[in-house]
């Protein structure tokens, strides 16, 4: 069981170019969010979907896009990357029932010079 | 916004003690709080939740203690082993039901010694 499984794991851009970071989860979860991760920060809220069809803004939507391609699949897109979007980048799914737990991927890591 | 803090960013314990790591939060409606765990280069991990319904709850190791009067959450790990070195997120939810209000804290690196 794979859980969530992100790729790639690593990438580096140029100011300016564009990229899609993707999700699959296999838990049959009918959310799933997209984070970043900063040092010395808390885990912040990019977007977020609730269902298939369906994605929502968080905290931090400014300079990304989102795709619910699929139940399983939510990807990530930065269409002109910037050095602020310099980070660590986990998407995670979410158990239905029963709390809100969430399930996180092992994370991309994005430097953008 | 009302956010989740920490006490301590850092905390060393000698391998086999007890571990105690404490999470202030400010948000009186937060109903419900969830630990996890993050190792090096890795996703976090799920430890443990609790309710405001409930003071304690117990999981292998673990325990996570709830002071809803001080605002206080705090998780134990018994008998604390090198596995356990890593960096321990709280977070808590205001509302109930929606995981996009999860608000989480900077985190306390947890170094276990030898």
């Amino acid at each position: 069981n794979a859980g969530v499984t992100q790729t790639p794991k690593f990438q580096v851009l140029k100011t300016g170019q564009s990229m899609t970071l993707q999700c699959a989860q296999d838990m049959n979860h009918n959310s799933m969010y997209w984070y970043r991760q900063d040092p010395g920060m808390g885990l912040r809220l990019i977007y977020y979907s609730a269902s298939e069809g369906t994605t929502d803004k968080g905290e931090v939507p400014n300079g990304y896009n989102v795709s619910r391609l699929n139940k399983r699949e939510f990807s990530l897109r930065l269409e002109s990357a910037a050095p602020s979007q310099t980070s660590v980048y986990f998407c995670a799914s979410r158990v239905d029932r029963g709390g809100e737990k969430l399930f996180f991927g092992s994370g991309t890591q994005l430097s953008v010079l | 916004g009302e956010s989740v803090g920490l006490h301590l960013p850092t905390l060393s314990v000698q391998e086999g003690d007890n571990s105690i790591i404490n999470c202030a939060y400010s948000n009186s409606a937060s109903d419900y709080f969830i630990w996890y765990k993050q190792e090096s280069g890795k996703g976090p991990q799920f430890i443990i939740d609790i309710r405001s319904n409930m003071d304690k709850r117990q999981g292998q190791r673990v325990t996570v203690l709830l002071n809803k009067t001080v605002k206080h959450l705090s998780l134990q790990i018994a008998a604390t082993q090198p596995g356990d070195s890593a960096v321990y997120f709280c977070a808590e939810n205001a509302i109930p039901g929606s995981a996009r209000q999860l608000t989480f804290g900077s985190g306390t690196q947890l170094t276990v010694l030898p």
